[in-house]
């Protein structure tokens, strides 16, 4: 079945620092969406990118989807405390039934 | 709306029990899943339905069951829970498929002893 990795799985920053989470996959995805979700919480949507190449930016956060579509990046810029959370990728591939999601990167933002 | 419910919250067993988790939606959804959260392993897809009377396996189906008998539930069955089934199970609906977005639930966290 399709994999997606997801790096790294930790990340530990001081607050104000960039932090970047990457997503690949071995074969072409359809759309990637990104969630986030908050420490003993459930994931939340960010955001879905579909074309090749596509940017798309949400205030200090940017998405990123590479030209061949099979690896996407979210970046954060300025981090701050309420960054904390796992961020987790998940891929569409050719069908519409599974969407496959990476093993998340656990974001630490220390003040 | 009160959006994705899922009941109970927690729950331990003991191996060997059986039980079914809850998951209902009051937006019309067509598609629901559900996922096993496990530390290190993201979010693993278990069953997903694209509409009432449809469903399918995904990723980890062993040891469970679901059926698709409204368009607002989605139970999730265990027939004989093992250890290896302690999780944090989320459920989740989107308007048709899984290219739109995904709505999740609180989830339940269920030990088995």
């Amino acid at each position: 079945g399709q994999q997606v990795m997801q790096i790294p799985q930790y990340q530990h920053v001081q607050e104000g620092e960039d932090f970047t989470t990457y997503c690949n996959s071995s074969t072409t995805l359809s759309n990637i969406q990104w969630y986030k979700q908050r420490p003993g919480g459930h994931p939340v949507f960010l955001i879905q990118l579909v074309k090749s190449g596509e940017v798309k930016k949400q205030k200090r956060l940017t998405f990123q989807f590479g030209e061949a579509k099979k690896n996407s990046s979210l970046h954060i810029t300025a981090t701050q405390t309420t960054d904390v959370g796992t961020y987790f990728c998940g891929a569409g591939g050719t069908s519409y039934g599974k969407l496959t999601f990476g093993q998340g990167t656990i974001l630490t933002v220390h003040p | 709306n009160a959006g994705v419910t899922q009941t109970p919250k927690f729950q331990v067993l003991k191996t060997g029990q059986s039980m079914t988790l809850q998951c209902a939606q009051d937006m019309n959804h067509e598609y629901m899943s559900w996922y096993r959260q496990d530390p290190g392993m993201g979010l693993r897809l278990i069953h997903y339905s694209v509409g009432a009377g449809i469903t399918d396996q995904g990723e980890v189906p062993n040891g469970y069951n679901v059926s698709r008998s409204t368009t607002e539930d989605f139970p999730l069955r265990l027939l004989s829970a093992a250890p290896s089934q302690t999780s944090v199970y989320f459920c989740a609906s989107s308007l048709w498929t899984s290219r739109d977005t995904q709505y999740f639930g609180p989830g339940t966290r269920l030990t088995v002893l």
